[in-house]
C-alpha cells in the first residue's frame, strides 16, 4: 500500500524552463511534506519542506505547493539548470509521532541544454 | 566535513555471513535512523533511535539488529545474510524525533552473493 506516489518516473525539461514535479498522497494524517534530491551513488539531500498549515513555501528557485483537499503537492524549479538533473523524492510524515518519512518512488529529472 | 557518514560504502559478501554497517553523525542530532532502498527503489524506514532509545522498529527480520552506543552513532548488524538483503542502506539523523527534517548519509551498497 503505497501512501506517497510519484506517478511520473521521469521528466525532461530544457534549461531555463520550469520543471514541475508532482506527488500525491493517500494518508490524510500526513501533515509535513518534504522534497529530497538524490544524485547517483549519494544519499538523498533535503531540498525544501512544507507544513500542512501552509499552501506554498519558496526557497530561491524552488517552490513547493500543497493542495490538501486534493492530497497533492508539487515542486516547481524555475529556471531549471543542468545541475538540477537528479532523482527527486517526495516524502511525508505526521507530526505528533516519531519522525518516519514515507517516500514516493522518485522522479528522474533531466535538464537538457 | 561529512555530516552523516557511514562505512563501508560498498560491501559484497556471501550468503550466511554476518556483517555490520557503521554510522556516525556530527550534527549534534539526537535521533538517528536506518532506511533501506530496495531494487525497486522504494526507500523505507527500518529503525529509529532517539537518545539511544529505540522508537521506531518497522517490520524487519530479527536478523537485523541496530545498536546505538551513543547519540552520535547507530550501527546496523545483519546476521545470516540472504540474497534478498541486497540493497542500499541509508543512515540518517534529525534533531528531535517529531516532524523534523531528516539528513541522510551517502548510503552503503550491500550485495549478497
Amino acid at each position: 500500500d503505497q501512501q506517497v506516489k510519484q506517478n511520473s518516473p521521469s521528466l525532461s525539461v530544457q534549461e531555463g524552463r520550469i520543471s514541475i514535479l508532482n506527488c500525491d498522497y493517500t494518508n490524510s494524517m500526513f501533515d509535513y511534506f518534504l522534497w529530497y534530491k538524490k544524485y547517483p551513488a549519494e544519499g538523498p539531500t533535503f531540498l525544501i519542506s512544507i507544513s500542512s498549515i501552509k499552501d506554498k513555501n519558496e526557497d530561491g528557485r524552488f517552490t513547493v505547493f500543497l493542495n490538501k483537499s486534493a492530497k497533492h503537492l508539487s515542486l516547481h524549479i524555475v529556471p531549471s539548470q543542468p545541475g538540477d538533473s537528479a532523482v527527486y523524492f517526495c516524502a511525508a510524515s505526521r507530526t505528533g509521532t516519531a519522525s518516519k518519512l514515507t517516500f514516493g518512488t522518485g522522479t528522474r529529472l533531466q535538464v537538457t541544454l | 566535513d561529512t555530516a552523516v557518514s557511514q562505512t563501508p560504502k560498498y560491501l559484497v559478501t556471501q550468503m550466511g555471513n554476518d556483517k555490520s554497517i557503521k554510522c556516525e553523525q556530527n550534527l549534534g542530532h539526537d535521533t538517528m535512523y536506518w532506511y533501506k532502498q530496495d531494487s525497486k527503489k522504494f526507500l523505507k524506514i527500518m529503525f529509529s533511535y532517539n537518545n539511544k532509545e529505540l522508537i521506531i522498529n518497522e517490520t524487519v527480520p530479527n536478523r537485523f539488529s541496530p545498536k546505538s552506543p551513543d547519540k552520535a552513532h547507530l550501527n546496523l548488524h545483519i546476521n545470516s545474510l540472504e540474497l534478498g538483503d541486497s540493497a542500499v542502506y541509508f543512515c540518517a539523523s534529525s534533531q528531535g524525533s517529531v516532524g523534523n527534517t531528516i539528513y541522510f548519509g551517502e548510503g552503503s551498497w550491500l550485495t549478497v552473493v
